[in-house]
């Protein structure tokens, strides 16, 4: 089982940029969650879907943030235009679609914008 | 990892000793309970669940503990290592949500050798 795999691990970047950060869940997981983890505000979750459609963003914080599921074994979280303010670890998790089920969370991407 | 707020607050026990890591929860309907561990750079990891209908559930040297009557959640880890420091969150599901995890602000684990 090779886990919640994501990409990269770091990433820096300068106020403006676009930044496009990627999972792939556990093979088999159907349900998928992007969350945000700052000193601050903790774990926040930002979207989660569920086979491939986007079930719950209400915890996106702007415009400027955008995930995608194209397929079952990927995922993306994009920022455009990203603000220093979105400095912080951003996290990708899957489980199985059932009641009580655990997440299971890849080791995360930094993203530092300068 | 990252810290979660300012001044976590942190547990230092001795190698060999049990910890006790508590949490209080905030909403009554809530009826699924997880701890994940965070070590430093790594994602939450699971390290044990609980239904609202049970109140103990053991695992390999943890065991967690369940008090709904006072909202209060617990973790349990015999014989602590030097590989179990790190930042320790209880999550908490409602009825209400399927899916929907809440997550509480995090105790540090410090294992003296």
């Amino acid at each position: 089982d090779a886990g919640v795999i994501q990409s990269p691990r770091h990433e820096v970047t300068e106020m403006g940029q676009e930044v496009t950060l990627r999972c792939k869940p556990i093979s088999g997981h159907n349900s998928l969650f992007w969350y945000r983890q700052t000193m601050m505000r903790g774990l926040e979750l930002l979207i989660y879907f569920n086979n491939n459609v986007p079930i719950d963003d209400s915890g996106m914080p702007e415009d400027r943030f955008s995930a995608k599921m194209p397929n079952a074994s990927f995922s993306t979280l994009k920022i455009q235009p990203s603000e220093p303010r979105d400095s912080a670890v951003y996290f990708c998790a899957s489980s199985f679609r059932q009641l009580n089920s655990p997440l299971h969370f890849g080791n995360g991407t930094r993203l530092t914008v300068t | 990892g990252e810290s979660v707020g300012l001044h976590l607050p942190t547990l230092s026990v001795q190698e060999g000793d049990n910890s006790i890591i508590n949490c209080a929860y905030s909403n009554s309907a809530s009826d699924y309970f997880i701890w994940y561990k965070q070590e430093s750079g790594k994602g939450p990891q699971f390290i044990i669940d609980i239904r609202s209908n049970m109140d103990k559930r053991q695992g390999q040297r943890v065991t967690v503990l369940l008090n709904k009557t006072v909202k209060h959640l617990s973790l349990q880890i015999a014989a602590t290592q030097p590989g179990d420091s790190a930042v320790y969150f209880c999550a908490e599901k409602r009825k209400d949500s399927s899916y929907k995890l809440i997550f509480g602000s995090g105790t540090r684990l410090l294992v003296r050798p």
